[in-house]
């Protein structure tokens, strides 16, 4: 049974970081790309960065590049992104996400798992 | 990477039929056949009911149909009950590796 459990979430001050984590179990964690999506509160979802099975490529969406890094420990069976320079504009709630439904130049992804989110809010 | 376009909201009867539009371009929806549909409660996290286009997961009932048109994607929802009262996402796999959801729709049964 697959399960998705994140962590880290809180209140920080804009400009500060944050490192949210996402522990995985009852899959093959190093086979299977990772995603984060976030949802603000009553908007719509954001797909904001993934990393292949293997950690080689990670890719970002425009709002968040060059900001948050996402990174994978599959010693651990650890998705971690952190959060860098935080705008209140990043207030959301993050899902670490195993999502399907697509092939990657290198691999295809059928069933697709959420955990249940962490919320972070950035205000001062 | 501008979001899918969907309309914000679309409200039928109960057993009525409901289609929602999801549009991108030639570098997501138009290129790939890997668009998945979401329905979230509130509060609650997504749940795919259509992934490639067409398919449909385990579980999702038949009432639920995909499919796409050049940059378009479609939901199709048959004899809406009371229980698919929910917003409505698509997603697109894209160039350079990313995603992109659509803006959302909020289904209401009246």
């Amino acid at each position: 049974q697959v399960h998705l459990v994140e962590s880290g979430g809180g209140v920080v001050q804009p400009g500060r970081s944050l490192r949210l984590s996402c522990a995985a179990s009852g899959f093959p964690f190093n086979r299977y790309a990772m995603h984060w999506v976030r949802q603000a509160p009553g908007k719509g979802l954001e797909w904001v960065t993934s990393i292949s099975f293997d950690g080689s490529v990670q890719s970002y969406a425009d709002s968040v590049k060059g900001r948050f890094t996402v990174s994978r420990d599959d010693s651990g069976n650890t998705l971690s992104l952190q959060m860098n320079s935080l705008r209140p504009e990043d207030t959301a709630v993050y899902y670490c996400a195993r999502l399907g439904g697509y092939c990657s130049s290198t691999s295809c992804y059928k069933d697709e798992y959420w955990g249940q989110g962490t919320l972070v809010t950035v205000s001062s | 990477q501008s979001a899918l376009t969907q309309p914000a909201s679309v409200s039928r009867s109960l057993g009525q039929t409901i289609t929602i539009s999801c549009t991108g371009s030639s570098s997501d929806v138009g290129r790939y056949n890997f668009v998945s549909w979401y329905q979230q409660h509130p509060g609650k996290a997504p749940k795919v009911v259509i992934y490639e286009v067409t398919l449909r997961p385990s579980g999702v009932s038949s009432r639920f149909a995909g499919f796409k048109s050049v940059n378009t994607a479609y939901l199709t929802i048959s004899g809406l009950q009371a229980e698919d009262e929910a917003d409505y996402y698509c997603r697109s796999y894209t160039t350079n590796n990313t995603h992109v959801f659509g803006t959302g729709t909020k289904v209401t049964v009246v």
